[in-house]
Order: C-alpha cells, then sequence, then structure tokens
C-alpha cells in the first residue's frame, strides 16, 4: 500500500463550490505539506504543517484552508472554488529526523468549471 | 527573481545518447539540493539530495553534481524508461522552515 495517499485522485466541480481534499500517511512523519502544480508553473507550496498544532501559510495560500486532523491526516479546502485553482494538486510529508526529505503523495486532479 | 532555473525545458534523447540536465540557483548558504523524477499524472518521486559544492551522488544511470552555483543530473546511457520529467528544488537559508522552492523542471524524452 502507498504511504502518502491522497482522495478524491480526480475531481470536477463548479464555481462557487466547496471542496475537500484529503491526504492521509503511513509513514509516521510529523511534517505534511500541501502544493500545487500548474502547467509552466512548477510546484508551489500552499499551505505546511510540522505538527498536529502547526499550521503555516505558504506561497500561494489565497482561497485555500487547511485542517491537520491527526498526525496522519492533512486536508485542504476550497471554501469557493474558482477556475483557475483548476490544477493538480500534492500532499507531501517529511522526517526532520531524516534529512527532512519530502515524500508526494499521488495527486488530485481538480477542475473548476 | 526566481531562485531555481532550470534548464533546459525539454530534451529529447536516443536511447544509449548520454547528456545532462542543468539546475541553477540564486540562493546562498543553501541548506540543501534536491532532484526528483516525475511520470506524467503521479507525484514526484525522490532521487537525490545534495548538501555541498563538490559532493556527486549516483544511482543506476543517474548521477548528480553539485557546484556553488549549479547542480547537473548526468544521464548516462539513458533508455526509455528514464522519460520523464525531472525537478530541482532547493531549500533556502532564510525562514529556518523546512520549505522548498521548485524549478519549473526539465522534461526528457529517450526514444528507442
Amino acid at each position: 500500500d502507498a504511504d502518502v495517499t491522497q482522495t478524491p485522485r480526480n475531481r470536477i466541480t463548479k464555481t462557487g463550490k466547496r471542496i475537500m481534499l484529503e491526504c492521509s500517511q503511513t509513514k509516521g512523519h510529523d511534517r505534511m505539506y500541501w502544493y500545487r502544480q500548474d502547467p509552466g508553473l512548477g510546484l508551489r507550496l500552499i499551505y505546511y504543517s510540522f505538527d498536529v498544532k502547526d499550521i503555516n501559510k505558504g506561497e500561494i495560500s489565497d482561497g485555500y484552508s487547511v485542517s491537520r486532523q491527526a498526525q496522519a491526516k492533512f486536508s485542504l479546502s476550497l471554501e469557493s472554488a474558482i477556475p483557475n485553482q483548476t490544477a493538480l494538486y500534492f500532499c507531501a510529508t517529511s522526517d526532520p529526523t531524516r534529512a527532512d526529505t519530502q515524500y508526494f503523495g499521488p495527486g488530485t486532479r481538480l477542475t473548476v468549471l | 527573481e526566481d531562485q531555481v532555473t532550470q534548464s533546459p525545458e525539454a530534451l529529447r534523447l536516443q536511447e544509449g545518447e548520454s547528456s545532462s540536465l542543468n539546475c541553477s540557483y540564486t540562493v546562498s548558504g543553501l541548506r540543501g539540493l534536491f532532484w526528483y523524477r516525475q511520470d506524467p499524472g503521479k507525484g514526484p518521486e525522490f532521487l537525490f539530495t545534495l548538501y555541498s559544492a563538490g559532493e556527486e551522488k549516483e544511482k543506476e544511470r543517474l548521477k548528480a553534481t553539485l557546484t556553488k552555483k549549479e547542480s547537473f543530473l548526468h544521464i548516462t546511457a539513458p533508455k526509455p524508461e528514464d522519460s520523464a520529467t525531472y525537478l530541482c528544488a532547493v531549500r533556502p537559508p532564510n525562514s529556518g522552515y523546512s520549505t522548498l522552492t521548485f524549478g519549473k523542471g526539465t522534461m526528457l524524452l529517450v526514444s528507442p
């Protein structure tokens, strides 16, 4: 089984809808991250969390919110989706005691119509 | 100003034709440079971390090297299964946090 899982894998929604993307990990890592990937722009950090009580904004947090429900779960919400939030979304985890290397999930392809 | 620039954007090779991908960075006091491989529709897969100029790491047909201004990913005698997008990322020194700044990637296509 995959160490980092994301659900759903694909989602099509309409403008104005609330959407939640979920990430779960079995790696036992404290640190978790949410990125989006757009063609020509690369991976950009949305939010990150270094433990259950720690939430930090990344480069492009506007229009997004997160929840760290447990060490293993980190959710990303789009409160009112808009078309320019159409992108690939990736969750990642890392362990600061092991070089803090980030390990990525398989991604969620989100389309906002 | 981009902190991480990868070149070329795309590269097409024949099977067995060795080449190099470049990642140049503008941050000083680097706390790590990372290489990832990404297949279409999948998440990035970790390859290497380099910390200091002169450091080299190898994995199968791939070898990553680091200087004070750039890193190279050398691909020796590539095979079609090496086709992927290769991402470079740096861990800047400023915040003390563990975030990464990614380049836009090099898309590699190896033809049989």
